[in-house]
């Protein structure tokens, strides 16, 4: 149990499909990271939110979009996707910067696309 | 291109073995952390290492962080079935925010 937990664990959609992952940590941390990680790839960082605001967009399709309502809690919101999005979703949260740089991760969303 | 270079990818090893996974880069980092991840479960840290030519031991295993910071390696001693997961080395640098950097991994299995 490493404080950030991700719902749902599973998850099959279609392509046409309207579907959100929820991440939420326990830690007081104020960064909050989305990362796809897939068979054939290292982790792939999505997104990344500091104090509510994304910081970073790591060129991702508009199909994955993220929210972050506050520093507690993260949706990845996910419409239209294809095929090749299939892959574990990985939510992460860590300290401000400077607190040890470690990142705190969930047990990620299995996201299969039919 | 990889900007942290993990080998080897694979590794199938029986019981009792020793075992060095090496992650390099031509970078510096600030901080290196080793994380392993069971399937089905996220990346869970190892440890972080800070200082040039630090050495951290946690029971079997025994981390060391490259002088000029740019490297690292994970000594497992009397390899365990349990220490079976994919193992993952991730930098951080001072001019990249709270950002990580991964490698490719590890992906280690230990046979009884």
């Amino acid at each position: 149990e490493t404080g950030v937990t991700q719902t749902p664990r599973h998850l099959v959609m279609g392509m046409t499909n309207k579907k959100s992952l929820k991440c939420e940590q326990h830690l007081g941390h104020n960064a909050m990271y989305w990362y796809k990680q897939s068979a054939k790839k290292p982790l792939e960082l999505m997104f990344v939110y500091n104090f509510k605001e994304q910081t970073e967009n790591n060129s991702v399709p508009s199909r994955f979009s993220p929210e972050c309502p506050n520093s507690s809690h993260l949706f990845l919101h996910l419409h239209t996707l294809q095929p090749e999005d299939s892959a574990l979703y990985l939510c992460a949260s860590s300290p401000p910067r400077g607190a040890g740089d470690t990142q705190y991760f969930g047990p990620g969303t299995r996201l299969t696309v039919l | 291109t990889q900007l942290l270079e993990q080998s080897p990818q694979f590794l199938s090893i029986q019981e009792g073995e020793n075992l060095t996974v090496y992650c390099n880069s031509s970078s510096v980092f600030s901080s290196l952390q080793w994380y392993r991840q069971e399937p089905g479960e996220g990346p869970v840290l190892l440890v972080t290492v800070v200082t040039g030519g630090e050495v951290k031991k946690l029971k079997r295993l025994t981390f060391q962080f490259g002088d000029a910071r740019k490297d690292s390696s994970l000594h497992i001693t009397a390899a365990q079935p349990g220490d079976t997961g994919l193992y993952l080395c991730a930098g951080a640098k001072n001019n990249a925010g709270n950002m990580l950097t991964f490698g490719g991994g590890t992906r280690l299995m230990v046979k009884p």
